[in-house]
């Protein structure tokens, strides 16, 4: 079984500050790592994912992300916060041995202070 | 954008009564999946699909039946609409996630039950 834990359900920073947001995971076989963002009113889309390969990624909107095998992390960061930045966030995780499930986490919801 | 539309887009309903929520794609993906979204619980795997008239339970499968007749459609119906069934719901999306492979999700349907 796998599972994803979303540390801080809301995060507030203000405009310009670091964002942290910190998700770890579960896994019983090695997993694929993805973060989506969900912005008022709509759908999730696809911020980025780890597969395979280079531990750090980078995805849309200036996000990255580092797998931490270690740690069982994979936190999503961004040096800067816009104010477009505002939405909820999904950790989820997949399993690399053919499943075609994805697990989320609970979401954070992040906040952004003028 | 992902062609992903779902209908109704609202709806409410009393208790006890049948409610069959409708997912359209455009993309010819072969993964189809049904996700309810609920406060402090992130998203949850009703029901998803792998193939037409091949599906399988997701984590929350209990009141909810599936159907897909063609690519194209996805049918959710909850055959006795509860107080619990209220929710939103997400329809997505997917070529291949098994492979890392990205989920595209609908713009949801909000479903209340009196």
């Amino acid at each position: 079984a796998q599972s994803v834990t979303q540390l801080g359900s809301h995060v507030s920073v203000s405009e310009g500050a670091l964002v942290l947001l910190r998700c770890n995971y579960s896994s019983s076989v090695p997993p694929y790592l993805f973060w989506y963002v969900q912005y008022p009113n709509q759908g999730l889309q696809l911020l980025l994912k780890y597969t395979t390969g280079a531990t750090l990624v980078k995805g849309i909107n200036g996000f990255e992300a580092e797998f931490k095998k270690s740690e069982t992390s994979f936190h999503l960061t961004k040096p800067s916060a816009h104010m477009s930045d505002a939405a909820e966030y999904f950790c989820a995780v997949s399993d690399n041995f053919g499943n075609e499930k994805l697990t989320f986490g609970t979401g954070t919801r992040l906040t952004i202070i003028p | 954008d992902a062609g992903i539309t779902q209908s109704p887009r609202h709806k409410v309903t009393e208790t006890g009564t049948p409610v069959t929520l409708r997912c359209h794609q455009t993309e010819n993906h072969r993964y189809m999946y049904w996700y309810r979204q609920d406060p402090g619980h992130g998203l949850r795997l009703i029901h998803y699909s792998y193939g037409v008239k091949d599906t399988d339970k997701g984590e929350v499968s209990d009141g909810y039946s599936v159907s897909r007749s063609k690519t194209e459609d996805f049918l959710l119906t909850l055959e006795s609409a509860t107080s619990s069934q209220t929710s939103v719901y997400f329809c997505a999306i997917s070529e291949e996630v098994a492979e890392g492979g990205e989920l595209f999700f609908g713009e949801g349907s909000r479903l209340t039950v009196l």
